[in-house]
């Protein structure tokens, strides 16, 4: 079974504070992702990555930015955090483009 | 026209009904189609993929109709259990896939 895990599951943050989400994949996949989901909103792309040390943005990029140094871990940086970015932040990963996507457990940031 | 749309629902239908969700899309050019179950405050699961040729897997049964431009999912014989958001997801040409919003279904005894 494909494993992605998110190591920080729930977070309490300061306005202004760095924020840093882990995620780690056992499946050797080459795309990792990051999404946000929030009510009536549905799930939105904040990130993705075809490839070690390559970055693409997604649909909502700004105030965020990634890191993958290695292929199994891909990070979600925060580097200002503010109250709108309060959210469920799922981290998923797929073999390649166009395949089923498969995601961690969810990271829930809160911001105050 | 969004790229993927979803009756955001809910659907609420009795044990042992038989329900279905469609999940329209706008780029014909689409690949791949996926349907994922998510229950609150989880994360998304999937539950099937969506072949051209149909598929079914046990009491759950999904459809593609390319010149219509959307896929299906059939529930037989509601359980319970199965209350829960069903996203479908779409392939629409590039390397990410594009989600629904979900519909949300409700199974009551």
């Amino acid at each position: 079974d494909v494993k992605v895990t998110q190591s920080s599951r729930y977070l309490v943050k300061r306005t202004g504070e760095k924020v840093f989400l882990e995620c780690v994949q056992d499946m050797d996949h080459e795309n990792m992702f990051w999404y946000r989901q929030d009510p009536g909103l549905g799930l939105r792309l904040i990130y993705f990555s075809y490839d070690v040390k390559m970055k693409e943005k997604g649909d909502i990029p700004e105030g965020y930015s990634v890191s993958r140094e290695k292929k199994e871990r891909f990070s979600l940086i925060l580097e200002s955090a503010s109250t709108n970015q309060t959210s469920m932040y799922l981290c998923a990963s797929s073999l390649g483009p166009g395949n089923t996507i498969y995601f961690g457990e969810g990271s829930w940031l809160t911001v105050v | 026209r969004k790229e993927v749309e979803q009756d955001p629902g809910p659907f609420n239908v009795p044990e042992g009904a038989t329900v279905a969700f469609n999940c329209t899309y706008s780029n014909s050019a689409s690949q791949s189609f996926f349907w994922y179950r998510q229950d609150c405050r989880k994360e998304p699961k999937l539950l099937m993929s969506v072949y051209s040729s149909g598929n079914e897997d046990g009491r759950f049964t999904a459809q593609l109709n390319r010149a219509s431009q959307y896929i299906s999912l059939l529930i037989r014989d509601s359980k319970l259990s199965d209350s829960a958001t069903y996203l479908c997801a779409v392939n629409p040409g590039y390397s990410t896939l594009t989600f629904g919003k979900g519909t949300m279904l409700l199974v009551s005894p």
